[in-house]
């Protein structure tokens, strides 16, 4: 079945423009998780989804960033103002039910470059 | 503050040789995970341990759990160039139905010479 997709694959944009990334889970995934991935280094978690449950903000840099879910579906991370040190691969990841027996699975990342 | 650490941060290593990759973390937890990453591509779950002792085997790589030490280990046996990637161990942290994410080591970037 498919897997995890995100779009866009790329994005250039310049320093204070804002952006938005989406994230497509794996149909009938509650759970959905938000990283990000600066150059050379591991992963960073930024925001996790499941179901209808207020959502866990921890990660999240700043209060430019912010991220919304349709019910169980489509998810999309927003970027506002953004700052070269955004530069990142934003990876989204999705799980069946968000629980402690689940794997993630990840989608292919967006790359963000802020100009 | 929980932390995840892997060394080496960078292993070269000739094909037929055996090395292994240690992953320390700083909290109990009894989930445990390794991915791959090839450049550029996303991540691919390789292991995942749930218990104290657990060992499991695919191929040249073999991924084993302490979870009283909080350390993990990758051995690789007879490595191929195809096992070139970057390997990253997670932790699964779980705070009773409010956060189930994982924190990830800073990887282990794998080349292998022929």
């Amino acid at each position: 079945g498919a897997g995890v997709s995100q779009s866009p694959s790329n994005k250039v944009t310049e320093k204070g423009k804002d952006v938005e990334l989406r994230c497509d889970p794996i149909s009938g995934h509650t759970a959905l998780y938000w990283y990000r991935q600066r150059l050379g280094q591991g992963l960073e978690f930024l925001i996790y989804f499941q179901g209808n449950s207020a959502p866990d903000k921890s990660g999240l840099p700043s209060d430019r960033f912010s991220a919304e879910r349709t019910g169980e579906s489509v998810s999309t991370l927003t970027i506002q103002r953004t700052q070269q040190e955004d530069s990142a691969v934003y990876l989204c990841a999705s799980s069946p039910h968000g629980s402690l027996t689940d794997t993630q699975y990840f989608g292919p990342g967006t790359r963000l470059t802020v100009l | 503050e929980l932390k995840v650490e892997q060394n080496p941060l960078f292993l070269s290593m000739q094909e037929g040789k055996n090395y292994t990759i240690y992953c320390n973390y700083s909290t109990t937890s009894d989930r445990l995970y390794w991915y791959r990453q090839d450049p550029g591509k996303s991540l691919e779950s390789l292991f995942v341990l749930l218990s104290n002792g657990a060992v499991k085997q695919e191929g040249r790589l073999m991924a084993s759990l302490d979870t009283k030490a909080r350390l993990s280990t990758l051995h690789i046996t007879a490595a191929v160039h195809d096992l070139s990637a970057t390997y990253f161990c997670a932790v699964q942290v779980w705070y009773g139905g409010a956060t189930n994410k994982l924190i990830f080591g800073t990887g282990t970037l794998l080349a292998v010479q022929p």
